[in-house]
């Protein structure tokens, strides 16, 4: 598996952006970066993803380095309720299955 | 609301005990996803299926723990002799593979405690 790095915790203010980076310098070219989120009490949910080319939804943008070894995803305008764990995955390409390896993550409070 | 419904939320059981944890996934997903994860920690993979076929198992699922999806649709996971290290948020996802991608959707979890 590709591996990533996050910083451990951000803090936030609501209302701002907040730029969650991540490294991933072993991610081999055909290999996506995911991200999910984990809010308290809940199972993860899914956010972004892509390949190259910088990615845009109604949740977050996700932008990747030309050299694709690192990636930053953007939540434009926090809230509270974006209080998370925010997990950056590079799940391995296979023949079958999609083992999401989850590190550390970064734990991001959201302030008021 | 995923559409990953897993039962029951809340388990206490005593060690030594079985139990067993239900996973409905969304409907027309192909494929069930088992994780577990212990406080502090992120999830970590256990098993899946394709449709009814278990296509594969971590080292972290024990003799004791045994996976089953016989229809396709819904899962069960059962832990025989439970232990206390087995006290955890046990996951389920399910997913659609389209292509190189595929997105999980989780369950809120069965939470184990084992006394």
């Amino acid at each position: 598996d590709a591996k990533t790095t996050q910083p451990p915790s951000m803090d936030c203010a609501e209302g701002r952006a907040a730029n969650l980076p991540c490294n991933h310098s072993t991610i081999s070219g055909n290999e996506y970066v995911y991200w999910y989120r984990q809010i308290h009490s809940q199972g993860p949910q899914y956010i972004i993803h892509g390949l190259k080319n910088n990615e845009t939804n109604e949740m977050a943008s996700l932008i990747i380095t030309e050299d694709r070894k690192s990636s930053t995803l953007i939540l434009p305008h926090a809230t509270l309720r974006d209080t998370a764990v925010y997990y950056c995955i590079v799940p391995p390409l296979e023949a079958a299955g999609n083992k999401l390896t989850f590190g550390g993550g970064t734990r991001v409070l959201v302030k008021p | 609301d995923t559409g990953v419904s897993q039962d029951p939320r809340h388990k206490i059981t005593k060690r030594g005990q079985n139990v067993t944890f239900r996973c409905d996934p969304i409907s027309e997903h192909n494929r069930l996803y088992w994780y577990r994860q212990t406080l502090g920690q992120g999830p970590e993979f256990l098993t899946y299926f394709q449709n009814e076929a278990q296509l594969e198992k971590s080292r972290l699922l024990s003799d004791r723990f045994s996976a089953e999806r016989p229809k396709g649709s819904f899962s069960t996971l059962e832990i025989q002799r439970t232990e206390q290290g087995d006290s955890a948020m046990y996951l389920c996802a399910s997913s659609l593979k389209q292509g190189t991608n595929e997105k999980l959707f989780f369950g809120s979890g069965t939470q184990l405690s084992v006394l």
